[in-house]
């Protein structure tokens, strides 16, 4: 069964660092997300991508975030300079054309931990 | 803005059956999803409704009533592997914004 992969599945970075998360979305899925889940917490919208283009960004997608679509298959999310709170799990997803619209497959996250 | 709470936690038995409601503050959703999560993992896809009414898939059901702005999700039988959290979650109408409920984490005991 196809499936969301990302990589590395922990990333360690000091505070004031650019990191860069990386998936690959199921391959014939158009429209891709990033969501981020603080320990404990709920799951959080960050950013929706269709078309090459961001579709929608909540409140915490700030300048200091930004997504690509460089290839064919990558998905990426940077965050430029890393804040403690930037701490969270972040998780891709990407949902297709067939199938139920809203069904949305999750890719199993990048934790990130920021010192 | 839109919101969704849960409780935060239930606990129920083994063969059990068990409802997570899910009441919403929203001015326009297209339908409510309930996805599950166990501890370190990913969120999975359990159901949609895009309507009133309700949905049954194995021995899960979602139900929705726009009119009421609730939903709940019941799972009979309970096994012990479904012990994770649930959330519930709508798609902001107009737009691929997908807000996720608070969250209700589910302890099946033996």
């Amino acid at each position: 069964e196809p499936e969301v992969t990302q990589t590395p599945s922990h990333q360690v970075t000091q505070m004031g660092q650019e990191v860069i998360l990386r998936c690959v979305p199921i391959s014939n899925h158009l429209y891709f997300y990033w969501y981020r889940q603080i320990l404990g917490q709920k799951v959080e919208f960050l950013v929706s991508f269709y078309n090459n283009e961001i579709s929608e960004k909540s409140e915490i997608f700030d300048d200091q975030f930004s997504v690509e679509r460089p290839d064919g298959s990558n998905f990426t999310l940077k965050i430029r300079s890393t804040k403690l709170e930037d701490s969270a799990m972040y998780f891709c997803a990407s949902t297709g054309t067939s199938g139920s619209p809203y069904e949305q497959y999750f890719g199993p996250g990048t934790r990130l931990t920021v010192t | 803005g839109q919101s969704l709470e849960q409780p935060s936690e239930v606990t129920a038995v083994e063969g059990a059956i068990v409802q997570i409601n899910c009441t919403y503050q929203t001015s326009g959703f297209y339908g409510l999803s309930w996805y599950q999560q166990h501890d370190g993992g990913a969120p999975t896809f359990l159901s949609y409704n895009a309507l009133d009414g309700l949905e049954e898939t194995g021995r899960f059901s979602s139900f929705l009533s726009r009119s009421d702005s609730y939903g709940y999700l019941l799972l009979q039988e309970l096994q012990m592997k479904d012990s994770a959290s649930y959330f519930c979650a709508v798609r902001d109408k107009g737009t691929y914004k997908y807000i996720f409920g608070t969250g209700t984490r589910l302890k099946v005991l033996a």
